[in-house]
């Protein structure tokens, strides 16, 4: 089955506490996003890649890393997490730009305390 | 950058009845505008695109319409089934590029009674 997973799909951690929310696409798609979702504002774009090795800050980078060290996987990393990043964490792909169909994954619900 | 507004944020209508959610776009550039159904606990999923050289696109109970001189674009669903609650968005992007970005609305929050 064609799918996007996220790992772990709820996760209450501390303030400071480094986290690694993993993402894997089984599709070969060469695009692939971090959205977050919070309540009034939709969705916002976080950071994204084109292809292996190749990743650009979307519109809310602060206080995310990530990595495409493989086409299939993107995981997100907060570093140092704070309360204001407590939000629904949407990874999406893509099968490459032109416009067309993202793929979401369930989403990863973070809460930091 | 691009910038997507979409009314209404709520929308109740009775079972049977026709809704409509409106979007507008503000870059004259992008020229690929989805539809996305958010189901509770779920991630959003495709439901209908339109491009930009194409005015309106249906697919059964479903049909989106775009005016890219008013730069709007709306989604149509006649008939709603109560399982057609749910959020929906809509999102805009230049498609290709540097980055395939999509912009999306806040959300429109649909209930349909029964």
């Amino acid at each position: 089955e064609a799918q996007v997973t996220q790992n772990p799909r709820y996760l209450i951690t501390v303030t400071g506490k480094k986290l690694t929310v993993t993402c894997s696409q089984n599709m070969n798609h060469e695009y692939m996003s971090w959205y977050r979702q919070d309540p009034g504002l939709g969705l916002r774009q976080i950071y994204y890649s084109m292809n292996v090795e190749v990743t650009d800050k979307g519109d809310v980078p602060e206080g995310y890393k990530v990595s495409r060290k493989e086409k299939r996987n993107f995981p997100l990393i907060l570093e140092s997490p704070s309360p204001n990043q407590t939000s629904l964490y949407f990874c999406a792909s893509s099968i490459a730009g032109g416009g067309g169909e993202q793929y979401f994954g369930p989403g990863t619900r973070l809460t930091v305390t | 950058g691009e910038n997507v507004e979409q009314h209404p944020s709520t929308l109740s209508v009775q079972e049977g009845d026709s809704a409509v959610i409106k979007c507008t776009y503000s870059d004259s550039a992008s020229n690929y505008f989805p539809w996305y159904k958010q189901e509770l606990g779920k991630g959003p999923q495709l439901i209908i695109d339109i491009r930009s050289n194409v005015g309106e696109k249906k697919d059964q109970r479903i049909a989106v319409t775009l005016n890219k001189t008013a730069k709007h674009f709306s989604l149509h669903i006649t008939e709603t089934q109560p399982e057609d609650s749910a959020v929906y968005f809509c999102a805009a992007s230049k498609g290709g590029g540097s980055n395939y970005k999509l912009t999306f609305g806040k959300g429109t929050l649909l209930t349909v009674n029964p």
